[in-house]
């Protein structure tokens, strides 16, 4: 049961270039989110679908775009990167349980760098 | 909007210690629920402990507690009989109680580490 995860662990990019991150859950849980961790300000949601077909905007949206792919993945993509998105992006799931739970599974992160 | 601060950086304990990690926020909410959760050095983060608002005893999870203080909005995580394994990024976060998903306001974490 390997949980989330996500694919690159590592990237380095350069200004202007494209890439999308990969996440992928099998708990089966129907909200799924994108987070990412800069120094002295832990984690700002980006994007979270609540269930498959749907997305929204976090607290950093822009310059990012999500796709919901099926119950399973759910892809970050950075149509052209800018040194400001070098970070560590964190995807995680949930599922309610009974009225509320808060309880996040996260995968092992990936490290953008972008020159 | 709802914040969440932790105003350590940093903290250090000994090993066998209590160490106590605070954490304030702000929300002009009455119903939400709080957490303490894990990073260690690989990344992957960890719910410690949950909180929910409208109950007024605090929280344990064996060596882990919380000291709530809702008037206060105060929700400290304390660690006893501190353990190597305790040494990690430790993050406050808030999730409020109404709307659908998981959706967490996190503070900007403590560094605690643990000395032999």
């Amino acid at each position: 049961n390997a949980g989330v995860t996500q694919t690159p662990k590592f990237q380095v990019l350069k200004t202007g270039q494209s890439m999308t991150l990969q996440c992928a859950q099998d708990m089966n849980h129907n909200s799924m989110y994108w987070y990412r961790q800069d120094p002295g300000m832990g984690l700002r949601l980006i994007y979270y679908s609540a269930s498959e077909g749907t997305t929204d905007k976090g607290e950093v949206p822009n310059g990012y775009n999500v796709s919901r792919l099926n119950k399973r993945e759910f892809s970050l993509r950075l149509e052209s990167a800018a040194p400001s998105q070098t970070s560590v992006y964190f995807c995680a799931s949930s599922e309610l349980r009974g009225r509320f739970t808060g309880e996040l599974f996260f995968g092992e992160g990936s490290r953008l760098t972008v020159l | 909007a709802q914040t969440v601060t932790q105003s350590q950086p940093e903290m250090s304990v000994q090993e066998a210690e209590t160490v106590t990690l605070s954490c304030t926020y702000d929300t002009s909410e009455s119903d939400y629920y709080l957490f303490w959760y894990k990073q260690p050095p690989s990344r992957q983060m960890i719910l410690v402990i949950r909180q929910e608002a409208y109950k007024q005893q605090n929280a344990t999870e064996n060596r882990f507690s919380v000291n709530f203080q809702k008037a206060a909005k105060s929700f400290s995580l304390k660690i006893s009989d501190s353990q190597l394994g305790d040494a990690a990024m430790y993050f406050c976060a808030y999730r409020s109680a109404v709307g659908n998903t998981d959706k967490l306001i996190f503070g900007t974490g403590t560094r605690l580490q643990v000395f032999p």
